[in-house]
């Protein structure tokens, strides 16, 4: 079974440009994550997609970050103008569902550096 | 809303000695908890979760943790670690009535040899 990818792996820009990250989850999972994890700190969930609906996005701040999940599969995070404090690791995660949806499965991360 | 407190950020240990990495939680409902490790450059990969049952749960590479309701914790334990198990260790909770995920800080646990 092919794991959670994610692309690129690693992105620097400068701050005010934007940037996009795509996640293609786990054939079969409904729900999808996307976290942002800041250097020495445990991830945040940034939005929660069940299928191609928003289930929770309070943490996303909606003025620069936005997200999408067309046709309920692969999603893309975009950063549009990104800020210094936005460099992290973002990482992607999708759960399947019925019983087995409390367990999280996540892809190897995208590294955005913001200089 | 919930909260999880990992209370050592780094743990040093030698190899084949035991380890426990402590996580405490608040929550005003009921909650799953959950231990994720990651290795460098890595996503999390689950070591193991809570939803019911025995409050001891064995989870994956001789790794187990016990859930005590008293006193808000879920500590993580291993009675021999090995230099491979060196990664930085996830406490994590989710209310019950719904899945999403509040992480601690992490800790860091370093085989030494």
């Amino acid at each position: 079974e092919a794991g959670v990818a994610q692309s690129p792996r690693y992105k620097i820009i400068e701050k005010r440009q934007s940037v996009a990250f795509w996640c293609n989850p786990i054939s079969g999972h409904a729900t999808l994550y996307w976290y942002q994890q800041i250097l020495g700190q445990g991830p945040k969930l940034l939005i929660q997609f069940q299928n191609n609906g928003v289930v929770d996005d309070s943490q996303l701040p909606k003025d620069r970050f936005s997200a999408e999940r067309l046709k309920g599969v692969d999603s893309t995070l975009k950063i549009q103008p990104a800020k210094l404090e936005d460099s992290a690791v973002y990482l992607c995660a999708s759960s399947p569902p019925g019983h087995g949806r409390y367990e999280q499965y996540f892809g190897p991360g995208t590294r955005l550096t913001v200089t | 809303a919930q909260s999880v407190t990992q209370l050592d950020s780094q743990v040093p240990v030698f190899e084949e000695a035991p380890v426990e990495l402590r996580c405490n939680y608040s929550s005003s409902v009921s909650v799953y908890l959950f231990w994720y490790v990651q290795y460098p450059n890595q996503g999390l990969q689950l070591l193991l979760k809570y939803l019911s049952g025995s409050t001891l749960v064995k989870g994956i590479n001789g790794f187990e943790a016990e859930f005590n309701k008293s006193q808000t914790s879920f500590h993580l334990r291993k009675p021999s670690v090995h230099i491979s198990d060196t990664a930085e260790y996830f406490c994590a909770v989710t209310p019950r009535a719904g899945n999403m995920l509040t992480f601690g800080g992490g800790t860091r646990l370093m085989v030494k040899p």
